[in-house]
């Protein structure tokens, strides 16, 4: 199946510090990547959509300043947490669609973020 | 009530029995249909994938979709340890709209 690769897997920052996860598709391109953030044992919660050469679509509640959202190019895209707060401590995924045709929805291997 | 519900488990079963994972949803308009494993720590790889109502097998794993009763099960044969996972159903009304996803049910398969 399609690849997308997501960096770094883990990170460690300090409050007040901002952190940049970046979400590739390898081997296809994609016009539409969705950020979404995991609490332990729940399900996936959704963020945004991201679209290639236009603004993110932030979901209710998630604040746009904070979660900086950039899909430079349809093989990547970028989630920024700024001022990163020990709240925001969380396992964050990227999943991307193939521009190509097909619905199924490929995702990264996630990254697990500790605001200290 | 939420767009999509799964039972969260946790289920426990004996090598070799055959699994049955479920999700109901409310939104008639959902049209793609998918189920996703996720081990602890990993992002979800998926499985099966549906358009529309119908079945479909691959290898051990079965997918069936009843859009009729907005049902949709996926099947598991001859279970095995390694497929101790988080499973988790999603759906999605169009090509490039978000999955709504169910809350994952956790499954242990016991040697």
């Amino acid at each position: 199946g399609a690849v997308v690769s997501q960096h770094p897997s883990r990170v460690i920052c300090k409050s007040g510090t901002s952190v940049k996860i970046e979400c590739r598709s390898l081997d296809f391109q994609a016009t539409t990547m969705f950020w979404y953030r995991q609490f332990p044992k729940q399900s996936l919660m959704l963020m945004a959509t991201s679209n290639e050469g236009s603004k993110a679509t932030y979901e209710q509640g998630v604040e746009k300043d904070k979660f900086l959202i950039n899909h430079a190019s349809l093989t990547l895209s970028t989630l920024t947490v700024t001022s990163a707060h020990p709240e925001d401590s969380s396992f964050y995924i990227c999943s991307a669609r193939d521009k190509g045709g097909g619905t199924e929805a490929f995702f990264g291997q996630g990254t697990r973020l500790t605001v200290v | 009530q939420k767009e999509v519900e799964q039972d969260p488990g946790p289920l426990s079963v004996p090598e070799g029995a055959i699994v049955s994972l479920n999700c109901t949803y409310s939104n008639s308009a959902f049209q793609y249909f998918m189920w996703y494993r996720q081990y602890s720590r990993k992002g979800p790889e998926l499985l099966m994938y549906t358009y529309s109502s119908g079945n479909k097998e691959d290898g051990r794993f079965t997918a069936q979709v009843d859009k009729s009763s907005k049902y949709i099960s996926l099947f598991i044969r001859d279970s095995q340890p390694s497929d101790s996972a988080t499973y988790l159903c999603a759906m999605s009304k169009a090509g490039n709209t978000p999955l709504v996803f169910g809350k994952g049910t956790r499954l242990s398969v016991i040697a």
